[in-house]
C-alpha cells in the first residue's frame, strides 16, 4: 500500500541542526518533497528530490533520500526561531498521486 | 506572479447544510487538487482536475464534488455537512505534469456546527 510515516514531534535548541526523518513505502516514487506549514497558513515547498539522486543541498536545507531503505530525511542547520513549523514529508507515485505524512512538528528550544 | 488563492477563508455551517468552497490557481497551471487537513487524519487527497476533468480521486463519498471551469478555476462543494467535515481545505495547483511542483493555497477553515 501507499504509506509515508514520519514522528509527530521534534524538539531542537536554537542553533542546533534538526533532522527530520520519513519512511515511505511505495518504491515507485517520482519525486519527494518536503514542505513547511506554520500556524494559520497553507503548506510552502520547501523542497524536492528527484527519486534517482542521493543528496540535495540549498542554502540550510540538505535532504538525504536512502532509496534502498525507502528513508528521506530533511537536515535544517543553524535552526531558528523561524522554522519552528509542521514539515510534511510526501511522495509523488503513479497516476500523478501524491501521498503526505502526517507531519512532523518542530519545537524550538530557545 | 499571485499565488494560489481560496475563498473564503474561514466558514461556518451547520450539519445537513451545503457548502462551496472556491481555488483560483496560479496562472498558466491547469492542474488542481483538493485536500482536506485534520488533526486525526492529516492531509488527505480529494481529487484533482485537469483541463475541466477529473482526473484523479481519493477516498471520499460522493457528498464531495468538485469542478473546474475553462479558466481554471475549481470549486469543491460538500452536500449534507456532517460534523467530522470541520477541517481545513487546501487547494493546490500545478502546470499539469506528474513531475511539475505543487502549490498550495493558504486553505479554507470549514467548521460543522
Amino acid at each position: 500500500g501507499e504509506d509515508v510515516e514520519q514522528s509527530l514531534f521534534l524538539s531542537v535548541r536554537e542553533g542546533d541542526s534538526s533532522v527530520i526523518n520519513c519512511t515511505y513505502t511505495d518504491s515507485s516514487s517520482t519525486y519527494l518533497y518536503w514542505y513547511k506549514q506554520e500556524p494559520g497558513a497553507g503548506l510552502q515547498l520547501l523542497t524536492y528530490i528527484f527519486s534517482n539522486m542521493d543528496m540535495k543541498q540549498d542554502q540550510r536545507l540538505t535532504v538525504l533520500l536512502n532509496k534502498k531503505d525507502k528513508h528521506l530525511s530533511l537536515r535544517i542547520a543553524d535552526t531558528q526561531t523561524g522554522d519552528s513549523a509542521i514539515y510534511f514529508c510526501a511522495e509523488s507515485i503513479r497516476d500523478d498521486k501524491i501521498i503526505f505524512g502526517k507531519g512532523t512538528r518542530l519545537h524550538i528550544l530557545p | 506572479k499571485a499565488g494560489v488563492t481560496q475563498t473564503p477563508r474561514y466558514l461556518i455551517k451547520t450539519r445537513g447544510q451545503q457548502v462551496t468552497l472556491s481555488c483560483s490557481p496560479i496562472s498558466g497551471h491547469r492542474s488542481v487538487s483538493w485536500y482536506q487537513q485534520t488533526p486525526g487524519q492529516g492531509l488527505q487527497f480529494l481529487f484533482e482536475y485537469f483541463s475541466e476533468t477529473q482526473r484523479n480521486k481519493g477516498n471520499f463519498p460522493g457528498r464531495f464534488s468538485g469542478r473546474q471551469f475553462s479558466n481554471s478555476r475549481s470549486e469543491m462543494n460538500v452536500s449534507t455537512l456532517e460534523l467530522g467535515d470541520s477541517a481545513l481545505y487546501l487547494c493546490a495547483s500545478k502546470r499539469g505534469s506528474n513531475t511539475d511542483t505543487q502549490y498550495f493555497g493558504p486553505g479554507t477553515r470549514l467548521t460543522v456546527l
